[in-house]
């Protein structure tokens, strides 16, 4: 089974600065994709950034970016210029492509974007 | 496009009472995920379905909750009868090349 685990239960950032959040997996496989979603006070699940993983570069979206590590089995998310908008629970989620698009979620990271 | 729909979007009702959410996903997807979340538990996966058929049904926690998926549109998710610790939020995600898209949930509460 995949696991994907993120060590920071809970960050703060003041607001305008940068903040990463950690992610790491456990695969066998050499073909997949990671995710990032975050969940605001609102509860809505929203996609912030996928990597494939047979892709080198690093996926960018905006102020949002990742620092993806396939031999290390990492994969970070990096948000720049903090807003307070980014307040949010953020969760790593792992797919292994050809399984019925299954994903595996991380326990999430609480973030704090503070004024 | 409306994204994933789920109804209702907020439920309130007793023990023992049955209980039934909706979820449109969207025109396309073939693929359709159902997820509980608490705070004790973070984000399950209750059951997955691919072209209309269930795939994996292992995180259902017990023979009270029922899950179907008529046709390409729509799908059900069925608790009977409810408990209190079946309080949580309930989220149905579509997807179609792998990205999953959430529904805005539904917040159960079983008093």
């Amino acid at each position: 089974a995949q696991t994907v685990t993120q060590s920071q239960p809970e960050m703060s950032v003041q607001e305008a600065e940068t903040v990463t959040l950690s992610c790491t997996y456990d695969t066998s496989e050499s073909n997949y994709y990671l995710f990032w979603y975050k969940q605001p006070p609102s509860r809505q699940m929203i996609l912030v950034i996928r990597q494939e993983a047979y892709k080198q570069q690093n996926a960018t979206e905006n102020r949002f970016s990742v620092n993806f590590q396939k031999a290390a089995k990492s994969f970070s998310l990096k948000i720049s210029d903090s807003q307070l908008g980014d307040t949010a629970m953020y969760f790593c989620a792992f797919m292994k492509p050809n399984t019925g698009n299954q994903f595996y979620f991380g326990t999430g990271t609480s973030l704090t974007v503070i004024p | 496009d409306a994204g994933v729909i789920q109804s209702p979007r907020h439920e309130v009702t007793e023990m023992g009472q049955e209980v039934t959410l909706r979820c449109k996903p969207i025109s396309g997807h073939n693929s359709l995920f159902w997820y509980r979340q608490t705070m004790m538990r973070g984000l399950e996966l209750l059951i997955y379905f691919n072209n209309n058929v269930p795939i994996d049904d292992s995180g259902m926690p017990e023979d009270r909750f029922s899950a179907k998926m008529p046709n390409a549109s729509f799908s059900t998710l069925k608790i009977q009868p409810s408990e209190p610790r079946d309080s949580a939020v309930y989220f149905c995600a579509s997807s179609l090349a792998g990205t999953q898209y959430f529904g805005p949930g539904t917040r159960l509460l079983v008093l």
